[in-house]
């Protein structure tokens, strides 16, 4: 079964415009966490934002917030007033508690490529 | 955060050959992954590498062709072995201290001809 899923796979948007990547996950685990990361066609990989499984508050991070819906299960990343720049691949991640000494993975969305329009 | 250097950045390689990739954390970590993105997909773990003992591969990885060695807490190999044009992907590090972001290095981008 799919642990995240992005429905996303191309989104096309306005330059200054809001923008909302969806991520719906798939866990049993009461302590987890979700990543979003930004990957430009350079291919390195850009931590964005990050919320943990008993943040009350969605996490914030200069122009991306987090939209953490528990009971849902999912972690919808909302980018305010998009630039250019914005233009990449952004993928969302769920962290993995492995066993009581702190040992994790990640487990990774197919992505959604996000493309800015001037 | 820990800023993640990997070596080489990029490579052409013949099939049947051998490739280690070099990961260097600038500052002690408790854990240390490496990834596999083949073209146009997500990332995949291939495996964690354990300091000073075997990694932990993943469903569909083994040692034989990717092994890993972690001597310390700061640095990592990967070794792409009898390569194919099917490894032909980028490799991407990562580490984490205990709670904190896990943070990657800029990739090896890997063609096998």
């Amino acid at each position: 079964a799919q642990k995240i899923t992005q429905t996303q796979p191309g989104m096309f948007v306005q330059e200054k415009e809001a923008v909302t990547l969806d991520c719906t996950y798939d866990t049993s685990d009461q302590s987890y966490g979700l990543f979003w990361y930004k990957q430009p066609s350079s291919g390195e990989m850009i931590f964005l934002i990050y919320q943990g499984s008993y943040d009350e508050q969605n996490a914030t991070e200069g122009r991306y917030s987090l939209n953490f819906q528990k009971a849902r299960k999912s972690a919808n990343l909302v980018i305010s007033a998009s630039q250019l720049g914005d233009s990449a691949m952004y993928f969302c991640a769920m962290r993995e508690y492995i066993s009581n000494f702190g040992n994790e993975k990640l487990t990774f969305g197919t992505g959604t490529r996000l493309t800015i329009i001037p | 955060s820990a800023v993640i250097s990997q070596k080489p950045s990029r490579d052409i390689c013949q099939r049947g050959t051998s490739l280690t990739i070099q990961c260097q954390v600038d500052s002690q970590v408790t854990m240390m992954f490496w990834y596999r993105q083949q073209p146009g997909q997500s990332l995949t773990l291939i495996a964690t590498a354990n300091q000073g003992s075997e990694a932990t591969y993943e469903s569909g990885f083994v040692i034989d062709k990717f092994p890993i060695s972690r001597p310390n807490l700061t640095f990592s190999t990967l070794t792409v072995s009898n390569m194919s044009p099917e490894d032909s992907s980028i490799y991407l590090c990562s580490a984490v201290s205990s709670g904190e972001t896990q943070y990657f290095g800029p990739g090896t981008r890997l063609l096998v001809l």
